[in-house]
């Protein structure tokens, strides 16, 4: 089945600083991946939709200046937190599109962000 | 526009007894349903989908559920649930992916 991948798995970080998370299609190419953010015991809220090639759709109340994404090729999209706070710690979690729209969306594993 | 709904946050089952997981959805376009599971500090897992053809899908995991269009449902079922399958379990519509709240199933021996 299809992979994907996120990398790192958990990181920590001072306020301030910038992090960014890695997220790769391993078997297949991607033209659409997503970033989910995830409270703890909440539902996935949708970030932004990332497109190869193009600039990232960001869904309302998600500050696109503070979460830069690119989507530079067909297996890999990378979500920056820029100038961290507390407040931004969260699971954040990406998938990919294995055909389409339609289709069926992959989950990487998540990445634990706490910012000190 | 696209929602789902689930109508139950939490459901104690004991082991080997059945489970069923509720789902009803809103959609005004063809409906692609999925089920995925989560357990604790990972991503999501697909359990199974529905995109077109016979109403009752198979998933992974001995897990199955059924596409009822008169009554907007995709409830997920397992005749026999174990231990290992304690965990959060979103229902999902597409086009652009709408999750439910999640169902936590806490499974006890």
């Amino acid at each position: 089945g299809a992979v994907v991948s996120q990398h790192p798995s958990r990181v920590i970080c001072k306020s301030g600083t910038s992090v960014k998370i890695e997220c790769r299609s391993l078997d297949f190419q991607a033209t659409t991946m997503f970033w989910y953010r995830q409270f703890p015991k909440q539902s996935l809220m949708l970030m932004a939709t990332s497109n190869e090639g193009s600039k990232a759709t960001y869904e309302q109340g998600v500050e696109k200046d503070k979460f830069l994404i690119n989507h530079a090729s067909l297996t890999l999209s990378t979500l920056t937190v820029t100038s961290a706070h507390p407040e931004d710690s969260s699971f954040y979690i990406c998938s990919a599109d294995e055909q389409g729209p339609q289709e069926t969306q992959y989950f990487g594993p998540g990445t634990r962000l706490l910012v000190l | 526009a696209q929602s789902v709904t689930q109508l139950d946050s939490q459901v104690p089952v004991f082991e080997e007894a059945p489970v069923e997981l509720r789902c009803n959805y809103s959609s005004s376009v063809s409906v692609y349903l999925f089920w995925y599971v989560q357990y604790p500090n990972q991503g999501l897992q697909l359990l199974l989908k529905y995109l077109s053809g016979s109403t009752l899908v198979k998933g992974i995991n001995g897990f199955e559920a059924e596409f009822n269009k008169s009554q907007t449902s995709f409830h997920l079922r397992k005749p026999s649930v174990h231990i290992s399958d304690t965990a959060e379990y979103f229902c999902a519509v597409r086009g652009k992916l709408q999750f439910g709240a999640g169902t936590q199933v806490v499974v006890t021996p």
